[in-house]
This record gives C-alpha cells, structure tokens and sequence, in this order.
C-alpha cells in the first residue's frame, strides 16, 4: 500500500539559510500534518491542512511557513534556520475528518542546521 | 505539563515475559493512537481505539482504552526480540478543529535474547 513520502530524507543546512520541506500524503487523503521531534523528544504538532486550508496550528515559529496544494500535498517552508531547529520532521496524512483521527505517518526528513 | 502521561519511561525484560505501558490522562480524548517507532524513523501506528472501554488485539499485542477514555494500555504477552522499539500513545481531542496528535514521551522497550 502506498505510504506518505518526504523529501528530502536528509538536509544540511548553515544557520541563516532557507529550507524547504516536501510531504505527499496517502492517495485520497485530504489532510496534512506536520510535526517536529527533536532528540529524545515525543513529535510535536507544528500545523494542519484540510483541503487546502490551515485546519489547526501548533507550535509552529513564525519563521515556518506552510501551504497545501491542490493536489494535495504539502510544502514546508523555514527561513533564518537557528541550530535549535536541527530535528526530524514529520509529515502525517489522513482521509477528511474522521472519528477515529487516524494519522499516517511519513518516514520524516533529518534536517541537520550547522 | 505533559498531557500524557506514559510510563514506565523505560523497559528492559527478557524474552518471553509479558510486559505492560501505561498511558494516563486527566482529559478526555476522542480517540487514541498507539505507534511504534524506530530511530531515525517515522511512528508506524499499530492500533487506534475509540470507544471506553474498547479492547483490541494485534497478534501478541492488547489494546485497551479506559471506559471514560481518558487512560489507555498495551499488553505485549510472551516478549520477542523483535518488538524492541520505541511505543508511542498519541490521543486526538474532542471537539471542535482540533485534531491533531498529542503524544505521550514514549516508552523504550529493550527485550534481550
């Protein structure tokens, strides 16, 4: 079955620069989360798209930025990176607004700030 | 404050025994999630309950979600190598646009030969 896929896997970035964040979620899955996990950390919610819109937010900087496509997925945008945003990032999909809420998850994106 | 509580933070047992992780909380959630993770990899979900009181199973894996659903456990009966991981309990709130996840910290199962 398909999955959700991220891109890049892996990113190393200096501090100051841009970075940008790609998630495909499941076939027919009209949500997007993303969320952030630093070392030894549990995921936090950083922000949610439904059918394009920003359904929710989290503890998303406003150095971040993010959109969903038309086609469903989803781009994350950070600028001025600090060291602290070195983490993994997770994308999430799942179909509509569901009872049950279930989310899949992406295999994330390393994002490595020196 | 974390929302959930997870314990035991860490668990190292033998091959074979039963162990049980705990996902405790003071409010209520519409569902819940329980994921397991391995480094450097994305949360697999394993299970999601709804109902208080629910019980599912997976294979050696029990799920229970507390009657006021507030609380939630996972029962793993006769321990295998293979299940060594990071577990992860992640309650979605009710009501309203909110839905995403909050996870507890987790809990690190070591299960040795």
């Amino acid at each position: 079955a398909a999955g959700v896929i991220q891109s890049p896997r892996h990113l190393i970035k200096e501090k100051r620069e841009t970075a940008t964040l790609k998630c495909y979620p499941i076939p027919r899955h009209d949500t997007v989360y993303w969320y952030q996990q630093g070392p030894g950390q549990d995921p936090q919610f950083l922000i949610s798209f439904y059918e394009k819109m920003q359904s929710d937010k989290g503890s998303i900087p406003d150095r971040f930025s993010a959109q969903q496509f038309s086609d469903y997925h989803s781009e994350l945008n950070m600028s001025s990176l600090e060291l602290g945003d070195s983490a993994l990032y997770f994308c999430a999909s799942s179909l509509g607004r569901t009872r049950t809420r279930e989310q899949f998850f992406g295999p994330g994106t390393r994002l490595t700030v020196l | 404050t974390q929302l959930l509580e997870q314990s035991p933070q860490f668990l190292s047992i033998q091959e074979g025994e039963n162990l049980t992780v705990y996902c405790n909380s003071s409010s209520v959630f519409s569902s819940l999630q329980w994921y397991r993770q391995e480094p450097g990899e994305g949360p697999v979900l394993l299970v999601t309950v709804v109902t208080g009181g629910e019980v599912k199973k997976l294979k050696r894996l029990t799920f229970q979600f507390g009657d006021a659903r507030k609380d939630s456990s996972l029962h793993i009966t006769a321990a295998q190598t293979g299940d060594t991981g990071l577990y992860l309990c992640a309650g979605a709130r009710s009501g309203g646009s909110n839905y995403k996840l909050t996870f507890g910290k987790g809990t690190l199962l070591t299960v040795n030969p």
